[in-house]
């Protein structure tokens, strides 16, 4: 199955400054990207997702990067604020078409964004 | 619009105990899923569903069962809860659509089996 591996594990930037996750995959079926936000005691909630047809999308102060020869893909986060901190999740899912879109995440980073 | 809907929201059982977790969502999605979450690692899919009537094993399956008789409801069962299954419990659903649709969350069932 896939596996899916995120770096760094823990992350701690001052106000202002910016942020990058990286994550990586092994199945090159792979074809769906999403990332996650995970605020303490709350659901983990969609903040930007990329599909394999695309390289990189950005949505303001968040963009994401995708390499499918690398199998590697990237969370950037500009002009980080307190509220950004947060553990993040990096997923790849793969469409099968009778079995239904399996998610694989990564273990999670840890961010603070200190003041 | 509720979207997807967990209880209990907190549970403590003890060693042998069984429980049932129940997931319900009103967004009309077919796929429906069982994640645990421990730290350190993780989303780990236990089961999974591509509609009512069907279930899959995902990653984690052992110690776990699932039914999902309406397709709004998806229910996980522990029939003889150990303490490796004291965990965060998270379902979440998505549409079955081309490409890919992503999932949706509850809010999340805090199990303690002592």
């Amino acid at each position: 199955g896939e596996n899916v591996e995120q770096h760094p594990s823990t992350l701690s930037v001052q106000e202002g400054d910016s942020a990058v996750i990286k994550c990586t995959y092994s199945d090159s079926a792979s074809n769906y990207f999403p990332w996650y936000k995970q605020e303490l005691g709350k659901r983990p909630q969609l903040i930007i997702d990329i599909r394999s047809n695309v390289g990189e999308k950005k949505d303001q102060r968040i963009a994401v990067t995708l390499n499918k020869t690398a199998k590697h893909f990237s969370l950037h986060i500009t002009e980080t604020q307190p509220e950004d901190s947060a553990v993040y999740f990096c997923a790849a899912s793969t469409d099968f078409r009778n079995t239904g879109n399996q998610f694989y995440f990564g273990t999670g980073t840890s961010l603070t964004v200190i003041p | 619009n509720a979207g997807v809907t967990q209880t209990p929201k907190f549970r403590v059982l003890k060693t042998g105990q069984s429980m049932t977790l129940l997931c319900a969502q009103d967004m009309n999605h077919e796929y429906m899923y069982w994640y645990r979450q421990d730290p350190g690692m993780g989303l780990r899919l236990i089961h999974y569903s591509v509609g009512e009537g069907t279930t899959a094993k995902g990653e984690v399956p052992d110690g776990y069962n699932v039914s999902r008789l309406k397709k709004q409801n998806f229910l996980l069962g522990l029939e003889s809860a150990a303490p490796s299954q004291t965990s965060v419990y998270f379902c979440a659903s998505s549409l079955r659509q081309r490409p890919n649709s992503p999932l949706h969350f509850g809010n999340g069932t805090r199990l303690t089996v002592t």
